[in-house]
């Protein structure tokens, strides 16, 4: 399986800011991308696909740079519900979900 | 509930037991896959089942490991000899074709 690599962090992040993270993925012939959010003792949550024109899901945007092997996260008017662990997901292997990598996770702190 | 169940959610085991961690997939779900995650670490991949195909065990750390999904729904994983290393948090995941993943809550297996 092909790596996904992921700043551990923690980014501590003070409420209202913009806080962004990236992915980088070593396996060229990847084909699908996704972040995947991970609350403390609580199982993976898809957060949202990454497509490659880039796409926005309110205070989230995804971004896929292809020739720079990497995705990247960003979120603006952080809250404190934002706190969690973000998860890099790549897909070497096609559409489904057979063939996914996880990163280690950005570990994502929003302060009051 | 319509998500992913797995049960036990909790599991103590003396060094050398063996254990079988059970997952209930979501209605329909064709595959089901199997991660291990260790604190602090991205899930780790395991092994995949397409209905009652185990399709890539490649994750498998020994054979110690041992999947089945014999009815291509409810699934097994079944740990022998369980040592210290094992200690982790086994999640289920099922989808369908082109669907991002549903993760269960998993289980939290501690070798003492």
């Amino acid at each position: 399986r092909k790596e996904v690599e992921q700043d551990p962090g923690p980014f501590n992040v003070p409420e209202g800011a913009t806080v962004a993270f990236n992915c980088t993925y070593s396996n060229s012939a990847s084909q699908s991308f996704f972040w995947y959010r991970q609350d403390c003792r609580k199982e993976p949550k898809l957060l949202m696909s990454v497509y490659s024109s880039g796409n926005e899901d309110g205070r989230f945007t995804a971004q896929l740079n292809r020739a720079s092997q990497y995705i990247s996260l960003l979120i603006r008017d952080s809250k404190l519900s934002d706190s969690a662990t973000y998860l890099c997901v790549v897909n070497w292997r096609g559409g489904g979900a057979d063939g996914l990598t996880f990163g280690k996770g950005t570990h994502l702190i929003i302060q009051p | 509930g319509a998500g992913v169940s797995q049960s036990p959610r909790y599991k103590v085991a003396k060094r050398g037991q063996d254990v079988a961690l059970r997952c209930d997939p979501i209605s329909g779900h064709v595959s089901l896959f199997w991660y291990q995650q260790a604190l602090g670490q991205g899930p780790e991949f395991l092994t995949y089942f397409q209905n009652e195909a185990q399709l890539d065990k490649s994750g498998l750390p020994s054979d110690r490991f041992f999947a089945e999904r014999p009815e291509g729904s409810v699934s097994t994983l079944k740990i022998q000899r369980t040592q210290q290393e094992d200690s982790a948090v086994y999640l289920c995941a099922s989808s369908t074709r082109n669907s991002p993943l549903h993760f269960g809550n998993g289980t939290r297996l501690t070798v003492t």
